[in-house]
């Protein structure tokens, strides 16, 4: 499984975007990146999932160079509900290895007022 | 609706006796999973089952039994549970395919004294 590094903590205000950056150098070829969003005493939700390019969905993108070495999660106008960890997970999802969904530290993004 | 049904929510125990955490999903998921999750050090994998009858060690499965004698259940088992596994457990189910998104139970706060 790819190993995945990204900033212990963030904070922002409300109502500006926020970036948030993983970095997964050794991703394989099969490999997908997944984001998820954990808020305290709860179970992570999933946010989005990529393989290349830009996904998009009703509360995120996700940016993926061309490398895929690095991915980028985008969450436009935070409010202060979106104070909470994220994670960003990288693994074979066609494979016996993405099951084992392994979750880094995570980032906690602290939205201010 | 969609769900991952944990029980039960809060457990306080004595060491050394034997108790069950239960997990059940209504997705028909093949996949499911336990973590442990303990402040500074993220969620950590216990076991996983990729089908029925099929389990694997996670990252920190001393301690833990599991079993997956039917796809909708796996409980989680503490034979002689111990101080250290004093933590807020979480079970997780996913279908394969190229969507990992996996879903989360509420959690079950075990505290061992």
């Amino acid at each position: 499984l790819a190993k995945t590094t990204q900033p212990i903590s963030m904070d922002s205000y409300e109502g500006q975007e926020v970036n948030i950056t993983c970095s997964h150098n050794n991703i394989a070829t099969n490999d997908y990146i997944t984001w998820y969003q954990q808020f305290p005493s709860q179970g992570p939700r999933f946010i989005i999932q990529g393989y290349k390019t830009k996904v998009t969905n009703e509360v995120a993108s996700l940016f993926i160079p061309a490398d895929r070495k690095s991915s980028t999660l985008s969450l436009p106008r935070v409010s202060l509900s979106d104070t909470a960890v994220y994670y960003c997970l990288v693994g074979d999802t066609h494979g016996g290895s993405a099951r084992q969904l392994t979750f880094g530290s995570g980032t906690q993004l602290t939205v201010l007022p | 609706e969609a769900q991952v049904t944990q029980n039960p929510r809060y457990l306080i125990t004595v060491t050394g006796k034997k108790l069950t955490v239960t997990c059940s999903q209504n997705m028909n998921h093949e996949y499911m999973s336990w973590y442990r999750q303990d402040p500074g050090l993220g969620l950590r994998q216990i076991y996983y089952s990729m089908n029925v009858e099929v389990t694997d060690k996670g990252d920190v499965p001393e301690g833990y039994k599991v079993s997956r004698k039917e796809k909708r259940n796996f409980p989680l088992i503490l034979e002689s549970p111990s101080p250290n596994q004093t933590s807020l457990y979480f079970c997780a189910s996913a279908s394969p395919g190229v969507n990992t998104e996996a879903f989360f139970g509420q959690g079950t706060r075990l505290t061992v004294v």
